[in-house]
């Protein structure tokens, strides 16, 4: 049941795009994205309910088709800051527990 | 205090003994969460509680590990006859209800 992160690891340079995908084979209540530095402690980035909803923080966005159980992280101009690994945390079910189940995270390199 | 906090930063312990782990959460928060991150993998949910509830213990992979939440806050996990494979960073998260959570800095297990 854990949810499936794609890719696994990109890289890019400064300025460039990316889109993380995040995809479960079990109904999602909602996706929670959060970002880890080496080293450091996961920070939340943001949250997305069922009903394909879209959120945007600064140059990150986020998307959730919730018939494909489904959910997108976009990455535009990127900046060094934006290097880390991406963790999605999915909640199951119809209602909000609370309990994540996170993916196996994506490493984002972003090279000058 | 200002966030969660989780002691010791590092422990390095004998195969066969027990260690206990503690998480103190935000002031206030109603729910804490166990993860375990091995190196280079993802979060694997450990356990939660949510205020007065049972906890959800789903996570716990062996009947070693435990977990108790005094008075509503400070929380112990306990691993009882440690393992190598057990070695990792145990994360400690707390939130307000089901709403977003703050991670602690973890504590980073070795097992010799």
């Amino acid at each position: 049941q854990q949810p499936v992160q794609s890719p696994q690891a990109v890289i890019l340079r400064e300025g460039e795009d990316a889109v993380i995908n995040c995809s479960s084979s079990k109904a999602l209540y909602s996706v929670h994205w959060y970002r880890q530095k080496h080293g450091e402690a996961p920070v939340f980035l943001m949250i997305l309910l069922k009903g394909g909803e879209q959120k945007g923080h600064d140059k990150i966005s986020a998307s959730f088709n919730e018939k494909k159980q489904q959910s997108s992280l976009y990455l535009t101009a990127s900046q060094l800051s934006y290097s880390g690994t991406y963790f999605c945390g999915t909640e199951f079910g119809s209602s909000n527990t609370g309990k994540l189940i996170f993916g196996q995270g994506t490493t984002l390199q972003v090279k000058p | 205090g200002a966030g969660v906090s989780q002691s010791p930063s590092n422990k390095v312990t004998e195969k066969g003994k027990d260690v206990e782990l503690r998480c103190d959460p935000i002031s206030g928060h109603t729910a804490l969460y166990w993860y375990r991150q091995s190196l280079g993998q993802g979060l694997e949910f450990l356990i939660y509680f949510q205020g007065n509830s049972a906890p959800d213990k789903s996570g716990l992979p062996s009947d070693r590990f435990s977990a108790e939440r005094t008075g509503g806050s400070v929380s112990t996990l306990t691993i009882q006859r440690t393992q190598q494979e057990d070695s990792a960073v145990y994360l400690c998260a707390s939130s307000f209800l089901a709403g977003t959570q703050y991670f602690g800095p973890g504590t980073r297990l070795t097992v010799l």
